[in-house]
């Protein structure tokens, strides 16, 4: 079945450190690839979102490249803040009628100042 | 444009009580789905309708977990009897498409604690 396996937190960064969060899935077939993010106090919301191989998301200066021969969708970032720390999602989803998203346990991230 | 809103934000129950989540998705978004996320875990869903008929309940506990979107627009989620393991948060998300070709639009959730 479908399944999404991304790195276990929590992660604690330096402000200004370069931020990987790593993502690999297990789909049948072209699933879209989709980062979300969980800010505190706040629900979950779209970061970022990768519809075919090679393709990138970006966003709010993160970036993510679908990569359909190593199966992963690794979120990066090359300088973070204090901002971004939140709890981040990696995602996927296959178009269908009936397609639903499944997501991966979520990566907790602080950031230092 | 109003997000998608959720009540109540924060329930206590004791085991064997019944409790029910409310969801209002936003305006015009045919799609609407529950997800229950567990402390430590990402969302599971549990039930996605399209306007008003169902699309995927392959993972609600049918024999305690129940759901229906009249008139396809609000929904309600309704566990009786609760459980320990109930104990999460509800959330409710909206598209305007299926989630294959859409973003969802979350709501902040319903956290359920059961004693």
């Amino acid at each position: 079945g479908n399944s999404v396996t991304q790195m276990e937190g929590p992660v604690t960064l330096s402000e200004e450190a370069f931020l990987t969060i790593n993502c690999t899935y297990t789909a049948t077939g072209y699933p879209s690839l989709f980062w979300y993010v969980q800010y505190p106090g706040e629900g979950l919301q779209l970061l970022l979102k990768a519809t075919k191989a090679d393709d990138k998301g970006s966003n709010k200066g993160f970036e993510a490249t679908y990569r359909k021969e190593t199966t992963s969708f690794h979120l990066e970032k090359g300088s973070v803040q204090v901002s971004d720390s939140a709890v981040y999602f990696c995602a996927l989803t296959r178009y269908s009628s009936a397609s639903k998203i499944i997501f991966g346990s979520g990566t907790r991230l602080s950031i230092r100042p | 444009e109003a997000g998608v809103a959720q009540s109540p934000r924060y329930k206590i129950i004791e085991k064997r009580q019944s409790v029910a989540f409310w969801c209002n998705p936003i305006s015009g978004h045919a799609t609407l789905y529950w997800y229950q996320q567990i402390l430590g875990q990402g969302p599971k869903l549990l039930i996605q309708f399209q306007n008003n008929g169902v699309v995927d309940d392959s993972q609600l506990p049918k024999d305690r977990f129940s759901a229906e979107r009249l008139k396809g627009v609000d929904s309600t989620l309704k566990i009786q009897p609760a459980k320990l393991e109930d104990s999460a948060v509800y959330l409710c998300a909206s598209s305007s498409g299926t989630g294959g070709t859409g973003e969802l639009f979350f709501g902040e959730g319903s956290r359920l604690t059961v004693l």
